[in-house]
C-alpha cells in the first residue's frame, strides 16, 4: 500500500514563527503536492513538486515556500507564520502521467492541524 | 476554465436507502474525474476515476459514479447506505491549463447517514 506520512497531525505555533510541514511518500512517486483545507473552500493547491529540486506554484503560493531535496520528501515552509494560516494541511503524491498512458490519482497522507495564535 | 462544482453541502440520508451526491464539472477536452471521501481527522482516500470507456465506474466500499457527458455530471451513488459512510466527499478534475498532474478540488459534500 501506498504510505504518505506527514511529521505532525496537530501543530500550535506562534505569529511570525517559522513553521516547517514535512511529508514523506514511499512509493516512488515524482510528483507531490501541497494542499490546504479550509471549511467551505475545499482543498486549494499551494505548491507541487513533479521531481526534485522543482516546484511550481499552485494556486495560493503567498506565504509559503517549499524544499524538495529527495524525491521522497517534501516540505512545506511557513516563513513567518500569521494566523490566516491556520487550516489543515495536506499532502498529496502520484505518478507523473506518461504521454498514451492512464491518469493516476493522488495519495494523501493524514493531515496536519496547523494553529497559529 | 476547469472547474467542478458541488451543488450540495450537505446530504443527508437513512441507512439502507440510496444515496446520490452530486458533481458537474466544466472542461474544454476529455474530463478526467475523481471521487475522494475524507472520514473525520484523515486524509483523502480515493474512491473512482472516469478517464474513459463505461459511463458507469464502479470504485472502492460500494460505491459507483455515472458520468453524464450531455449533463457534464459525475455523480457519486450508492445503492444502500451505511452509518458508516457518513464522511465528507469531494470531487475533483484534472487541471488541463498544465502539462502536469494537478487537480481541481470541489468544495465537499458532508454525508450523513442516519439509523
Amino acid at each position: 500500500d501506498v504510505k504518505v506520512t506527514q511529521s505532525s497531525r496537530y501543530l500550535v505555533k506562534r505569529t511570525g514563527e517559522k513553521v516547517f510541514l514535512e511529508c514523506v511518500q514511499d512509493m516512488d512517486h515524482e510528483n507531490m503536492f501541497w494542499y490546504r483545507q479550509d471549511p467551505g473552500l475545499g482543498l486549494r493547491l499551494i505548491y507541487f513538486s513533479y521531481d526534485v529540486k522543482m516546484k511550481e506554484k499552485g494556486d495560493i503560493p503567498e506565504g509559503y515556500s517549499v524544499s524538495r531535496e529527495k524525491k521522497e520528501r517534501f516540505s512545506l515552509i511557513l516563513e513567518s507564520a500569521s494566523t490566516n494560516q491556520t487550516s489543515m494541511y495536506l499532502c498529496a503524491s502520484s505518478f507523473i502521467t506518461a504521454p498514451g498512458q492512464g491518469f493516476d490519482e493522488q495519495f494523501f497522507g493524514p493531515g496536519t492541524r496547523l494553529t497559529v495564535l | 476554465a476547469q472547474s467542478v462544482a458541488q451543488p450540495e453541502d450537505q446530504v443527508n440520508v437513512a441507512e439502507g436507502n440510496p444515496l446520490t451526491v452530486k458533481c458537474t464539472y466544466s472542461v474544454s477536452g476529455n474530463p478526467y474525474l475523481f471521487w475522494y471521501v475524507q472520514y473525520p481527522n484523515r486524509g483523502l482516500q480515493f474512491l473512482l476515476k472516469y478517464i474513459t470507456g463505461d459511463n458507469l465506474v464502479k470504485g472502492s466500499y460500494g460505491f459507483e459514479a455515472e458520468f453524464n457527458k450531455s449533463q457534464t455530471s459525475f455523480h457519486l451513488k450508492k445503492p444502500s447506505a451505511l452509518v458508516s459512510d457518513s464522511a465528507l466527499y469531494f470531487c475533483a478534475v484534472r487541471d488541463e491549463a498544465y502539462n502536469t498532474d494537478k487537480l481541481i478540488f470541489g468544495t465537499g459534500t458532508r454525508l450523513q447517514v442516519f439509523p
